[in-house]
């Protein structure tokens, strides 16, 4: 059974602290993705990685970075927490581009980030 | 570029009613539609999902048909169940790696 995890479930931090979610999958997945969940925005893409080491900047990556250094692992950090990450954090995997079934992206259950 | 409208939520629905969510899609190239559901406290996961024009996806009673003239995927099960209480996605995949993703429908079906 696929599955991607993340390092926390709900996590409550102050403004200017520096921020880590984890997400982990065991699929040996190429593509792994972060998405900030809001309320009727639907899902926005932060960042992406391809593979190890390679990243690249989605839809809104002002405020975020993202660190690949093993393939079943990836970060997102936020360097300087604001009031207006409080979000809810999606991670997800998909198999390499050429792969069969590899439009379909397997999702982790969520990080509720609640910045005070 | 391409973007994804559906119908805003919520929808509230009595068991055993028949359900249709509205998506339709503005793209260029050609994109694949697909539907994710969002149980309470959980992931996305893939619902169904079409790979071109006239194509029906299918999955635990849901269906959608792909019509590339109307440039729409809507979202129907003939009878639903309590269980089925979820946000609903829309997305589109544009190839490579990336989606673009509804703004969700909320449904609640109620006993």
């Amino acid at each position: 059974d696929v599955k991607v995890t993340q390092s926390s479930r709900y996590l409550v931090k102050r403004t200017g602290e520096k921020v880590f979610l984890e997400c982990v999958q065991d699929m040996d997945h190429e593509n792994m993705f972060w998405y900030r969940q809001d309320p009727g925005l639907g899902l926005r893409l932060i960042y992406f990685s391809y593979d190890v080491k390679m990243k690249e900047k989605g839809d809104i990556p002002e405020g975020y970075s993202v660190s690949r250094e093993k393939k079943e692992r990836f970060s997102l950090i936020l360097e300087s927490a604001s009031t207006n990450q409080t979000s809810m954090y999606l991670c997800a995997s998909s198999a390499e581009v050429w792969a069969s079934g590899s439009e379909t992206q397997y999702f982790g259950p969520g990080t509720r980030l609640l910045v005070l | 570029g391409n973007s994804v409208t559906q119908m805003e939520g919520p929808v509230t629905l009595s068991e055993e009613a028949f359900l249709t969510i509205n998506c339709t899609y503005t793209a260029t190239g050609y994109p694949s539609p697909f539907w994710y559901v969002q149980y309470p406290g959980e992931g996305l996961q893939l619902l169904l999902k079409a790979t071109k024009a006239d194509d029906k996806g299918s999955n635990k009673g849901f269906e959608a048909t792909y019509r590339k003239e109307t440039t729409s995927f809507h979202l129907e099960k003939g009878s639903v169940q309590v269980s089925d209480s979820a946000v609903y996605f829309c997305a589109l995949f544009s190839g490579t790696y990336k989606y673009i993703f509804g703004t969700g429908t909320r449904l609640k079906v109620l006993a």
